[in-house]
């Protein structure tokens, strides 16, 4: 089975504070992407990449970086936390292929105080 | 910029009662895939199906089907028979090319659908 593990659940932490989501998976995947997800607006592409120390702008990427250092990890980082940022972040993979599906990791509730 | 439109935001049927979710999209890409997510309370989300720009045919996996018409541009998604189960959050999402050449889904903004017993 296909397994995109994020690495917390749940997460609360504090305005101005440097926040790191790690997300690792573990079927060889070129692609990976990071999304947040908030009632009303469906899911947001913040930033994804296509390859070791490769990445791409999404629709939202203010206030986030990223990185990815290993084929099977990519971490989102938030320099300095703020409260506009409480908010479900999903992480996916993907194969690099046209028209193939993401799979999901089960999402970090980040709140930010 | 492509877009995908859910307008139904919460649907809620009893049990049994047959169910369509719309989807709507927007691409100036001619060749384009369309998938439907499912997100059930535990948030993990969950891939139902992919339907490619060239397929048009109708598909029916169990008390699913969905819908693919070209010419008005939708996607929608039927469940016969429905059940507690299928309480969830549908998503529907459109393949786009980046700049760099990479592909990436754009998301509609979800139904929510509640099945009472």
């Amino acid at each position: 089975d296909v397994k995109v593990t994020q690495s917390s659940r749940y997460l609360v932490k504090r305005t101005g504070e440097k926040v790191f989501l790690e997300c690792v998976q573990d079927m060889d995947h070129e692609n990976m992407f990071w999304y947040r997800q908030d009632p009303g607006l469906g899911l947001r592409l913040i930033y994804f990449s296509y390859d070791v120390k490769m990445k791409e702008k999404g629709d939202i990427p203010e206030g986030y970086s990223v990185s990815r250092e290993k084929k099977e990890r990519f971490s989102l980082i938030l320099e300095s936390a703020s409260t506009n940022q409480t908010s479900m972040y999903l992480c996916a993979s993907s194969f690099r292929i046209r028209g193939t599906e993401a799979f999901f990791g089960q999402g970090t509730r980040l709140t930010v105080v | 910029a492509q877009k995908v439109t859910q307008a139904q935001t919460e649907i809620s049927v009893v049990e049994k009662e047959d169910v369509t979710l719309d989807c709507v999209y927007e691409t100036r890409d001619t060749t384009y895939y369309l998938f439907w997510y499912k997100q059930p309370p535990s948030g993990e989300l969950v891939f139902l199906i992919r339907r490619n720009s060239f397929d048009e045919q109708n598909e029916i996996s169990g008390r699913y089907s969905w819908n693919f018409q070209k010419s008005t541009s939708s996607f929608n998604f039927t469940i016969t028979a429905s059940q507690v189960v299928d309480s969830a959050v549908y998503f529907c999402a459109l393949s786009e090319l980046t700049q760099g050449g990479s592909e990436k889904l754009v998301f509609g903004k979800g139904t929510k659908l509640t099945v009472n017993p």
